[in-house]
């Protein structure tokens, strides 16, 4: 089973500030990797998909990168809907697996 | 729109059995392969079963082997997770979940639904 390893566990910022989410992989996935944010009450939604590309509606600020084992989500410039728990997902091997979540919370 | 509305959740007995529902509209449910994830109450997710758009391929976490089957009615547009076996660590938000394309079954995921809470409990 793949895990992976997300940093930091939380982020604490300001809005207007970038946000740097590290998901890191036990062996490569390739680009097969996902990116959900999820906030209190609700389903995840998808962010990023196959690494780097944004999924429909998303909007530019919210980016993907990465390739094997290390992976960035970053988010340029925070908005106050931006609050919320991040989650990785690899789909490179099964069991699909997730990684453990970071939360940016306003500083 | 995509649609996903879960439903059969409630509190059961450890050893019981629980059946969810999951109600898909707003695309050709007959051609998507579909998953069920769920959440721990405070926790993160996890993976549960996957099944392909005409039934004949089935995947399970280690966790929920032999006690939970998945399965699906493309006449009636429905996924379901038939559970058996309950245990207290099965308590969480179970989500059923589209992949992205009609490639196939291991992908991410596009769309969710809003979740139906199982607790098991005595």
């Amino acid at each position: 089973e793949i895990v992976l390893t997300q940093s930091p566990a939380t982020l604490s910022l300001s809005p207007g500030e970038r946000a740097t989410l590290s998901c890191r992989a036990s062996q490569s996935v390739s680009s097969y990797l996902a990116w959900y944010q999820q906030k209190p009450g609700q389903a995840p939604r998808l962010l990023i998909y196959d690494a780097s590309n944004r999924a429909t509606g998303i909007p530019a600020r919210f980016s993907g990168s990465g390739s094997g084992t290390d992976f960035t989500l970053t988010i340029s410039s925070l908005e106050p809907e931006d609050f919320a728990v991040y989650y990785c997902q690899q789909y490179g091997n099964s069991p699909l697996t997730f990684g453990g979540g970071t939360k940016v919370e306003i500083k | 729109q995509v649609q996903l509305v879960e439903s059969g959740g409630g509190v059961v007995q450890p050893g019981r059995s629980l059946r969810l529902s999951c109600a898909a509209s707003g695309f050709t449910f007959s051609s998507y392969g579909m998953h069920w994830v769920r959440q721990a109450p405070g926790k993160g997710l996890e993976w549960v079963a996957v099944i392909s758009y005409d039934g004949s391929n089935k995947y399970y976490a280690d966790s929920v082997k032999g006690r939970f089957t998945i399965s699906r009615d493309n006449s009636k547009n429905t996924l379901y997770l038939q559970m058996n076996s309950l245990r207290a660590e099965d308590t969480a938000v179970y989500y059923c979940a589209r992949v992205g394309t009609t490639v196939t079954v291991l992908e991410y995921f596009h769309h969710w639904g809003q979740g139906t809470l199982v607790t098991v409990s005595s």
